[in-house]
Order: structure tokens, then sequence, then C-alpha cells
């Protein structure tokens, strides 16, 4: 079965610079597809980018960038210019092609404080 | 317009209790799925419908019945609820079961049993 793992439970930054938020995954699969979600504390979760494993690319989304490091089965988030409305709870998410349909094992999430 | 729609968005009962969430999609999708958010953040997969078919059930206690009366509503209702039950129910859909298919979510439904 696939692990997420997220080790840091809670990070902060300064307005207007950049955070990275790490993430690791463990899996025998060679193809799968990993996401970052943002959670706020409206609790709607949204979607805030998505990495396909086959591409070796790093995804990117306006101010949010990956880190994607197969090998090392690392996914971190990387985001620049931080603003007051990134604060969050940010989970890693891992899918398999393969097995049960498409669900998603998350990890147990980064909150992200903001300081102005 | 909301995406994919859940009622309510809190519920408080008490023990014993049988309660029901509603949850509806208007994007088209065919695949949707209920997940858990406990006290401690951690989300996890409880059920996912595709076509109204019962594809994934991750060894949830037989008080979660799940109903799909048609592809764009998927309900959860719990049956004499307990206190371990009291979390953030979310709903998501996506079109398709594949894995690159984006996830769209509700905003929650946080049940307390009291």
């Amino acid at each position: 079965a696939q692990t997420v793992t997220q080790s840091q439970p809670e990070m902060s930054v300064q307005e207007a610079e950049t955070v990275t938020l790490s993430c690791t995954y463990d899996t025998s699969e060679s193809d799968y597809y990993l996401f970052w979600y943002k959670q706020p504390p409206s609790r709607q979760m949204i979607l805030v980018i998505r990495q396909e494993a086959y591409k070796q690319q790093n995804a990117t989304e306006n101010r949010f960038s990956v880190n994607f490091q197969k090998a090392a089965k690392s996914f971190s988030l990387k985001i620049s210019d931080s603003q007051l409305g990134d604060a969050a709870m940010y989970f890693c998410a891992y899918r398999s092609p393969n097995t049960n349909a498409g669900k998603s094992t998350f990890g147990d999430g980064t909150t992200l404080t903001v300081k102005p | 317009d909301t995406a994919v729609s859940q009622t309510p968005k809190y519920l408080v009962t008490q023990m014993g209790n049988d309660k029901s969430i509603k949850c509806e999609q208007n994007l088209g999708h065919d695949t949707m799925y209920w997940y858990k958010q406990d006290s401690k953040k951690f989300l996890k997969i409880m059920f996912s419908y595709n076509n109204k078919e019962l594809i994934i059930n991750e060894t949830v206690p037989n008080r979660f019945s799940p109903k799909s009366p048609d592809k764009a509503h998927l309900n959860l209702h719990i049956n004499s609820l307990e206190l371990g039950d009291s979390a953030v129910y979310f709903c998501a859909s996506s079109q398709g079961r594949l894995a690159k298919n984006i996830q769209y979510f509700g905003a929650g439904t946080r049940l307390s049993v009291l």
C-alpha cells in the first residue's frame, strides 16, 4: 500500500517570501499522480497543482511550483511571493492508476501560517 | 454555482441516532467519493461510486451506507451513530476513475456526535 508523509506539521513564512513544503511517498509503482491540495479555514479542499510521474518536468501554476524527485520519491511544493491568502493546511496526495479506481491517499497535512 | 454541494454543513446529534448527509455535483461527473477527515485532520477514503456502482469500500463499518440514486448524487447514511463518528465528511467527484482525473471536493459536513 502506498503511504504519503508530510514531515512538517507546521510552517510559517513572511509575506512576500518563499516557503517550501515537503512531501515524501512510498510506492513500488512507476506510473502515478501526485497532487497538492489547499484547505483554508473554510474547509474547502482546493487543488493547487498536479504532477504526472512519467513527466520529468516540474509542474508550475503561477506562484506555486513543485520539485519532483522521482528516484527519491519526493514531491515538495514551493510557494513564491507568499500572500496572506495562502495561509491554510496543505495536503499532499498520491493516486495510483492501477488500484482502487483512483482513490487518493493523503499525507497528514502541513499548516502554513503567513505573517504580515 | 457550487460544483459539489453537501448538506448539511453542520450536523449535531446524539449517540445512537441515524443521520444522512447529501451530496450533489453539477459537473456531469460519473464518479463520486466520500472521505472522512478526523480530529487530527487525517483524510481517508471511505467509498467511491462510478456510474452508481460501488467500486471502493475501505473497510468502513456496516453502519455507514452510501446510496447513489443517480450519477449526480451520492448520499451517506449513518446508523446508530457513535462518538467516534465525529469528523468532517467530504464528498468529491471526478470524471472517470483514472488517477489523472482531478477530484473536486465539497465544502465538507462537520458531524458532531454527543
